[in-house]
C-alpha cells in the first residue's frame, strides 16, 4: 500500500528557508486524483494545516502561511516538497505530509468531503541558532 | 485561529458512549473527516464523510452532522481509544483545510 516518508534537515537557523521532501512509496503520486498536503503541530499543540498541490501543480495555502510557503510536486521522483522562508521558534514543529483525497459527494445539493487517509511518520524541525 | 471548534476534553468511563463535536460554518455544506491521534504518533483517519471508516477502524467508532455540527461518537469506548481527537473540512472561504481545535479523550 502507499506509504509516505518525510526528510530533511532537522535543525534550521533563524531567518533561513525550511526544506522538507515527502517521498512517496507503493504507488504513482500522479495517479488516483489525489491532493498531496503538508501539516504541522508545535510541541503540546494542535495539527495546523499548511498546504496542498495537486498532481497538476495547483496549490493552495493557509493564509496563515502563504507568504512564506511554497509547495511542488516532482513527479518524476514520486516526490512533493515545501519550503518554508523566513522561520523563527515559532515554526519548530513537527511536520506530516498526507495523501488527501476529494469527494464530491451525491444527494441534491451534493455535500462534498476532503479526507487525509495515508500520513507520513512525521518529522522534528527545529529552528534554533 | 480555528474555524473549526471543539471542546478541549471529555472523559468516558469504559465501555460507555462518547461523543466530541465540532462546530463550523463550512459544516453546513462540507461533511468533516475525523482523526485519532496518539502521543509520540502520525494521526490515523478514523471517519470520513457522511459515516464512512477506512478499513481497520473498529465499528464502534461512527460519524454524523446536524446543521453546523460534525459528531465523532465512540459506542463502547476501549482503553485504547484514549487519545487526541481532530475533525477537518475545507474552510467556507476558500481552498483550505483547517483543523479543529481537537479533544483530548481519557477514558476512565
Amino acid at each position: 500500500q502507499v506509504q509516505l516518508q518525510e526528510s530533511g534537515p532537522g535543525l534550521v537557523k533563524p531567518s533561513q528557508t525550511l526544506s522538507l521532501t515527502c517521498t512517496v512509496s507503493g504507488g504513482s503520486i500522479s495517479s488516483g486524483s489525489y491532493y498531496w498536503s503538508w501539516i504541522r503541530q508545535p510541541a503540546g499543540k494542535g495539527l495546523e494545516w499548511i498546504g496542498r498541490i495537486y498532481t497538476s501543480g495547483s496549490t493552495n495555502y493557509n493564509p496563515s502561511l502563504k507568504s512564506r510557503v511554497t509547495i511542488s510536486v516532482d513527479t518524476s521522483k514520486n516526490q512533493f516538497s515545501l519550503k518554508l522562508s523566513s522561520v523563527t521558534a515559532a515554526d519548530t514543529a513537527v511536520y506530516y505530509c498526507a495523501r488527501t483525497k476529494y469527494y464530491y459527494g451525491s444527494g441534491s445539493p451534493p455535500r462534498p468531503y476532503y479526507y487525509m487517509d495515508v500520513w507520513g511518520k512525521g518529522t522534528t524541525v527545529t529552528v534554533s541558532s | 485561529s480555528s474555524e473549526l471548534t471543539q471542546d478541549p476534553a471529555v472523559s468516558v468511563a469504559l465501555g460507555q458512549t462518547v461523543r466530541i463535536t465540532c462546530q463550523g460554518d463550512s459544516l453546513r455544506s462540507y461533511y468533516a473527516s475525523w482523526y485519532q491521534q496518539k502521543p509520540g504518533q502520525a494521526p490515523v483517519l478514523v471517519i470520513y464523510g457522511k459515516n464512512n471508516r477506512p478499513s481497520g477502524i473498529p465499528d464502534r467508532f461512527s460519524g454524523s452532522s446536524s446543521g453546523n455540527t460534525a459528531s465523532l461518537t465512540i459506542t463502547g469506548a476501549q482503553a485504547e481509544d484514549e487519545a487526541d481527537y481532530y475533525c477537518n473540512s475545507r474552510d467556507s472561504s476558500g481552498n483550505h483545510l483547517p483543523f479543529g481545535t481537537g479533544t483530548k479523550v481519557t477514558v476512565l
